[in-house]
């Protein structure tokens, strides 16, 4: 199973939205509600930001969103803050378990 | 809380095997499944595989069948995750962490750098 692809990197000023995009093909992003998002602070285990394409954990700010068109799903980040500024990677569950190539976002 | 503590870091040689423990505590252990993903010096995730800690099911990713092998132990609410023949693209920080993917992988073990050298 290939990567999910993400673009290596986002950036935007405190209190602007950020969207990072996550492309998979049917057999995996596209044919089930399976995608999740996890944050990675360097030095640090990621942590789950969204899961089932939209739903948010308990404790994580809904300044965090997740959505899914055709075989793209997206986490959009709004009201940039300092403490946003990390990796962040989707995930597609179909029978087996594949993760995205990773994008870096910088708060500018 | 719900918390995944993991074995300390490891150095092995090219052809070694290396195992590494995931001790669960905060929740029933044998409701969920223990995923183990690893990360490369500088690289993203990879998927290594599954384990249901109800029944034993796994389900390994295809690169690493017949290398890997993860074991529970429910008596010590620990999951264990041994790969043998290691080599040296084997080096990375291996996670363990909670769920089988579906609703998400949530929380995760501190990580345990596994450093494979001669």
């Amino acid at each position: 199973q290939s990567a999910l692809t993400q673009p290596p990197s986002a950036s935007g000023s405190p209190g602007q939205s950020v969207t990072i995009s996550c492309t998979g093909t049917s057999s995996d992003v596209g044919g089930y509600n399976y995608v999740s998002w996890y944050q990675q602070h360097p030095g640090k285990a990621p942590k789950l930001m969204i899961y089932e394409v939209s739903k948010r954990p308990s404790g994580v700010p809904d300044r965090f969103s997740g959505s899914k068109s055709g075989n793209t799903a997206s986490l959009t980040v709004s009201g940039l803050q300092a403490e946003d500024e990390a990796d962040y990677y989707c995930s597609s569950y179909a029978g087996s378990n594949v993760f995205g190539t990773g994008t870096k976002v910088t708060v500018l | 809380q719900v918390q995944l503590v993991q074995s300390g870091a490891e150095v092995k040689k090219p052809g070694a095997s290396v195992k590494v423990s995931c001790k669960a505590s905060g929740y029933t252990f044998t409701s969920y499944g223990i995923s183990w993903v690893r990360q490369a010096p500088g690289q993203g995730l990879e998927w290594m595989g599954w384990i249901s800690a109800y029944n034993g099911n796994t389900n390994y990713a295809q690169k690493l069948q017949g290398r890997v092998t993860m074991t529970t132990d429910t008596s010590t609410s620990t999951a264990y995750m041994e790969l043998r023949s290691l080599r040296s693209d084997d080096t990375a920080v291996y996670y363990c962490a909670r769920g089988r993917g579906m609703a998400g992988f949530d929380p995760w073990g501190q990580g345990t750098l596994v450093t494979v050298s001669s």
